[in-house]
């Protein structure tokens, strides 16, 4: 079973703070995707990585997909009580229909004004 | 433009007691997904549906789980009987298979159910 770590699983940090999540895998992805989950709502595409190395930025956010297409981090730069939520990874495999998507368990952000 | 829908948003039930969810997905989709998200297991996919037809339904945990889409605008996921271990926040999703190939495109998922067995 392929399986998406996300690291930490939780964090609660300062207004105006760095932080980093991780999402990891022993598997090789065609693509991988994140998704921010506010409470009592959906989750809601934030970016879609294709490339091996491939380094994306949504405003403050920075997403980046390793080489070997295994990894990817989302890198929050000056965080906002706004960027409060469930951070999500999902990966394809390669080969596979929209049905293979994986999802890791999340990272649950907290940012304190 | 209206987003997936479903409902009810909130269902407590007591164990034993069928529960009936439903969803309306986005138009002109054509793949629809059914999630359940709990605390220690995550999202998890239940069942997806392509052009109305069951594509793969390995998520459905039991028999007493059941999903159908009777038409490109509506699909239903029923437990019966439902049991406490059934708690959980259940979302529709869709998405179009032209957006990105590769299953790249993104999904569009709906606010949830979320379903409280006694």
């Amino acid at each position: 079973t392929q399986l998406l770590e996300q690291s930490p699983q939780f964090l609660s940090i300062q207004e105006g703070e760095n932080l980093t999540v991780y999402c990891n895998s022993s598997s090789v992805f065609s693509s991988l995707q994140w998704y921010r989950q506010e409470p009592g709502e959906g989750p809601v595409l934030l970016v879609t990585v294709v490339t091996g190395g491939e380094v994306k930025k949504l405003k403050r956010l920075t997403f980046q997909f390793g080489d070997a297409r295994k990894d990817s981090s989302l890198h929050i730069t000056a965080a906002q009580p706004g960027d409060t939520g469930l951070y999500l990874c999902a990966a394809m495999n390669y080969g596979g229909s929209q049905g293979n998507l994986i999802f890791g368990k999340g990272t649950k952000l907290s940012v304190k004004p | 433009d209206a987003g997936v829908i479903q409902s009810p948003r909130h269902e407590v039930t007591e164990m034993g007691q069928e529960v009936t969810l439903r969803c309306k997905p986005i138009s002109g989709h054509d793949y629809l997904f059914w999630y359940r998200q709990t605390m220690m297991r995550g999202l998890e996919l239940l069942i997806y549906f392509n052009n109305n037809v069951p594509i793969d339904d390995s998520g459905m945990p039991e028999d007493r789980f059941s999903a159908k889409m009777p038409n490109a605008s509506f699909s239903t996921l029923k437990i019966q009987p439902s049991e406490p271990r059934d708690s959980a926040v259940y979302f529709c999703a869709s998405t179009s298979g032209s957006s990105g190939g590769a299953g790249t495109g993104e999904l569009f998922f709906g606010e949830g159910s979320r379903l409280t067995v006694l």
